[in-house]
């Protein structure tokens, strides 16, 4: 069966510092994968996606993503975060056409 | 383009009593999705509809639980009767079948339902 894992539910980082977070999958075909993020109050948000070719997807507001399907992750990074990137952010795989499977989320905390 | 619009944004009911929650998806998509985010659960996906059709009703809770789509403009998720533990963020969302858009779905706001 499909699954996404978020390994960490809460990540606390300074401004300026780097940001990665995680995403493994567990998919029989190739994946098509999602990171989103929300915001306090809002909806989701699509930062970026992966359906083929090059592994290493740029995002919306300086966020990247790489696929590696030998380790079957999807880690997004950020290399300085700002304080407006406090917010959750989900991995999601397509099931099939339409049907995407969201991961538990991780709550990002941004610190001065 | 307004994206998706979803009415109310916030909803506080008795229990018993029954919820109409609104949907307006992006001109153009023709798939709509309805999802509930909990803190117990996450975001579940309860139904989806395609061209107005609904195709995959799967993750609706139970019998309370009905969803509607009369036009490709306007859906609806109903709860009667509601609960307490109905009590979520429901989110809408809508898609395009497009060849660069497959699978990318847009949000909205979400309805934050309480019920009392």
């Amino acid at each position: 069966a499909q699954s996404v894992t978020q390994p960490d539910i809460h990540i606390t980082v300074s401004e300026g510092a780097s940001l990665e977070l995680r995403c493994n999958y567990s998919y029989g075909a190739t994946p098509y994968l999602f990171w989103y993020v929300q915001s306090p109050g809002q909806g989701l948000q699509l930062l970026l996606k992966y359906f083929s070719g090059d592994t290493l997807v740029q995002g919306i507001k300086g966020f990247e993503a790489e696929f590696k399907r030998s380790q079957s992750s999807f880690n997004l990074r950020k290399p300085s975060v700002h304080w407006s990137d406090a917010a959750e952010y989900f991995c999601a795989v397509a099931h099939s056409w339409g049907k995407l499977q969201f991961g538990a989320g991780t709550q990002v905390v941004v610190t001065p | 383009d307004a994206g998706v619009i979803q009415s109310p944004r916030h909803e506080v009911t008795e229990m018993g009593q029954e919820v109409t929650l609104r949907c307006k998806p992006i001109s153009g998509h023709d798939y709509l999705f309805w999802y509930r985010q909990t803190m117990m659960r996450g975001l579940e996906l309860l139904i989806y509809f395609n061209n107005n059709v609904p195709i995959d009703d799967s993750g609706m809770p139970e019998d309370r639980f009905s969803a509607k789509m009369p036009n490709a403009s306007f859906s609806t998720l109903k709860i009667q009767p509601s609960e307490p533990r109905d009590s979520a963020v429901y989110f809408c969302a809508s898609s395009s079948q497009g060849l660069a858009e497959s699978y990318e779905q847009y949000f909205g706001p979400g309805t934050r339902l309480t019920v009392t």
